[in-house]
């Protein structure tokens, strides 16, 4: 069973541009959450989308945005870019919410300039 | 509010020793999940091991075991026979239910193996 895959690895961008980030979930999950990982913050959690719903949503400005499709995939976007969004973003599927593990992507490195 | 609490400093072991990683959390969730994630220099979370909190035993995976003290609110995680490649930061998690079902981490704990 293929894992989780997360488009594109390396990302570069100046302030005030958008992005978009993609994950395809592991086949059968329907949760996909979404972490921003940073040096001084850590791991913080951003949303969490199960069946095309946003469940769980973290304390990060409106700038961060996430969406779920039909076929589990999701995306988030980010608009606006300020340096402090430079992270490593992680995509993380599971079967369902609460006490099902969560399987990660290798993550998105965004650096913004 | 959830709260996982890794305080040790960088961590060495010899390799084929044992190490213990330490995890206290805290939560008024009656039902939750403790988790064990290792991060390599590559960037990519590995899901390890897994607690939830009615379970009975301990949980085990081959070389990773988990010592679950559910009064202390402890979830240390514990290698057996280290190697070279264990090298990496690992993560303590957790996750309840409801708004609580996102994953909390930990700081994490630096690993390093020494050959």
């Amino acid at each position: 069973k293929a894992g989780v895959t997360q488009t594109p690895r390396y990302l570069i961008k100046t302030r005030g541009q958008q992005v978009t980030l993609s994950c395809s979930p592991i086949s059968g999950h329907r949760s996909v959450s979404w972490y921003q990982q940073t040096p001084g913050q850590g791991l913080q959690f951003l949303f969490e989308y199960f069946s095309e719903t946003q469940r769980n949503k973290g304390n990060f400005p409106g700038r961060f945005s996430g969406r779920q499709f039909s076929n589990s995939r999701s995306e988030m976007n980010v608009s606006t870019l300020e340096l402090g969004d430079s992270a490593l973003y992680l995509c993380a599927s599971s079967q369902g919410t609460s006490s099902y593990e969560q399987f990660f992507g290798p993550g998105t490195r965004l650096t913004v300039l | 509010a959830q709260k996982i609490t890794q305080t040790q400093p960088g961590m060495f072991v010899q390799e084929k020793e044992a190490v213990t990683l330490d995890c206290t959390y805290d939560t008024s969730d009656p039902s939750y999940g403790l988790f064990w994630y290792k991060q390599p220099s590559s960037g990519e979370m590995i899901f390890l091991i897994y607690q939830g909190s009615y379970d009975q035993q301990n949980a085990t995976e081959g070389r990773y075991s988990l010592n679950f003290q559910k009064a202390r609110k402890s979830a240390n995680l514990v290698i057996s026979a280290s190697q070279l490649g264990d090298s990496a930061m690992y993560f303590c998690a957790m996750r309840g239910a409801g708004a609580n079902s996102k994953l909390t981490f930990g700081k994490g704990i630096t690993l390093s193996v020494r050959p």
